[in-house]
């Protein structure tokens, strides 16, 4: 079954500090990908996908992304990090073609101290 | 400003009550989604809709679960009975094809 991983939890960083936060993918074939986030108490919105092309992806907020294809991998990215970027980031996967079925990752949550 | 419209955004009930939780998705969006999110499990995916069929509600518990898509406008999640572990926010979401998901604000949902 397609699943996505998401190997860090829960991060704390300092403001200005750099981030990354991994995501992995377990489906072979052509896959859709983005990253959503979630600040505390709202819903989710899309900061970032990735359908075809370019493989690094940029976003709102300076947040941008790597496809890698060889390496199942999606990792979110941002060079200095906001006191307000405090929030939960979920990867997600669909299949490409007809299917739109949206799989997520468990989440990392991210706590940026001022 | 098209969005999800989801209700009710709180909902504290007794176990063995019926649970209804109402989306409208986003107009002209075809596919309608309902996710839940809770601290163990994360965003679990309920069941999903595309032009008012269900495609796939295999992660729904199907004994007291059940979704439906009585018109285009309207999505409903029902839990019958409802029991303490089925406490959780539930998220409508809705997209055009492979399109981005917008989500709706959620329906928390506390099962005493």
């Amino acid at each position: 079954a397609q699943s996505v991983s998401q190997h860090n939890h829960h991060v704390i960083l300092s403001e200005a500090a750099s981030l990354e936060l991994g995501c992995n993918y377990s489906y072979g074939g052509t896959v859709n990908l983005f990253w959503y986030v979630q600040y505390p108490g709202q819903h989710l919105q899309l900061l970032l996908k990735y359908f075809s092309g370019d493989p690094l992806v940029k976003g709102i907020k300076g947040f941008e992304a790597e496809f890698i294809k060889s390496k199942f991998s999606f990792n979110l990215r941002k060079p200095s990090v906001q006191w307000s970027d405090t929030a939960e980031y979920f990867c997600a996967v669909t299949r490409g073609g007809a299917t739109n079925k949206l799989i997520f990752g468990t989440g990392t949550l991210l706590a940026v101290q001022p | 400003d098209a969005r999800v419209t989801q209700t009710p955004r709180h909902k504290v009930t007794e176990m063995g009550q019926e649970v209804t939780m109402r989306c409208q998705p986003i107009l002209g969006h075809n596919t309608v989604f309902w996710y839940r999110q809770t601290m163990m499990q994360g965003l679990e995916l309920l069941a999903y809709f595309r032009n008012r069929a269900p495609l796939d509600d295999s992660g729904m518990p199907k004994d007291r679960f059940s979704a439906e898509m009585p018109d285009a406008t309207l999505a409903t999640l029902k839990i019958q009975p409802s029991e303490p572990r089925d406490s959780a926010v539930y998220f409508c979401a809705s997209n055009l094809h492979t399109g981005e998901l917008f989500f709706g604000e959620g329906s928390r949902l506390t099962v005493l």
